[in-house]
């Protein structure tokens, strides 16, 4: 079965430089999440997206932006990295928006800011 | 945590013991998920329980869910090595696009 598909897995960039992270979700998932998870850390919610549209919002960074396309698949922005953005990043889709069946995550993308 | 803890944090069974991990939370959900991640990797669906249910069976796993308490257990019986694995639950209240996840517990299995 088709999972969730995130790229790049690992990503290593500079203080201040600008990260896209891409996340391709489940064929037919209606809903897309983003999570950041640091060493030791639970995932934390970041933001997510039904049919489109930002539907809730949690803690992210007036850096980071995201956005859900016409295809569905999602892009993580995130500008003026900093050394505390270091922490994997995973993307989740589930179907049916707020009445969600399961979400299924991806692998994730380990961001490291040098 | 943004919505509630599990316990123990910690967690240390010989293999062929049952597992057993506990999580709390602080609203009122839709349904509770739990999910596996071994060190540094993906998060695994395990199972999801609905607000509605009160206990859930797959394979090797049991969940209950007391909405009255705002609590879940997970129950891993007949152990093996290879379930060592930080396990999380993962709530999501009505109306709401996002889980919510607890602090998780960190299981680890002696063959």
């Amino acid at each position: 079965a088709a999972g969730v598909i995130q790229s790049p897995r690992h990503l290593i960039k500079e203080k201040r430089e600008t990260a896209t992270l891409k996340c391709y979700p489940i064929p037919r998932h209606d809903t897309v999440y983003w999570y950041q998870q640091g060493p030791g850390q639970d995932p934390q919610f970041l933001i997510s997206f039904y049919e489109k549209m930002q539907s809730d919002k949690g803690s992210i960074p007036d850096r980071f932006s995201a956005q859900q396309f016409s295809d569905y698949h999602s892009e993580l922005n995130m500008s003026s990295l900093e050394l505390g953005d270091s922490a994997l990043y995973f993307c989740a889709s589930s179907l049916n928006g707020w009445k969600a069946t399961e979400a299924f995550f991806g692998q994730g993308t380990r961001l490291t800011v040098v | 945590s943004q919505q509630g803890e599990e316990d123990p944090q910690a967690l240390s069974i010989q293999e062929g013991e049952n597992a057993t991990m506990n999580c709390s939370y602080k609203t009122s959900i839709n349904n509770l998920q739990w999910y596996r991640q071994n060190s540094g990797r993906g998060l695994v669906h395990l199972i999801l329980i609905r607000s509605n249910e009160r206990e859930k069976h797959s394979g090797r796993l049991r969940v209950t869910l007391d909405t009255s308490k705002k609590s879940s257990s997970l129950l891993i019986t007949a152990s093996r090595a290879a379930d060592t694995a930080s396990y999380f639950c993962a709530t999501d209240a009505w109306g709401t696009y996002k889980y919510i996840f607890g602090t998780g517990t960190r299981l680890k299995v002696l063959a």
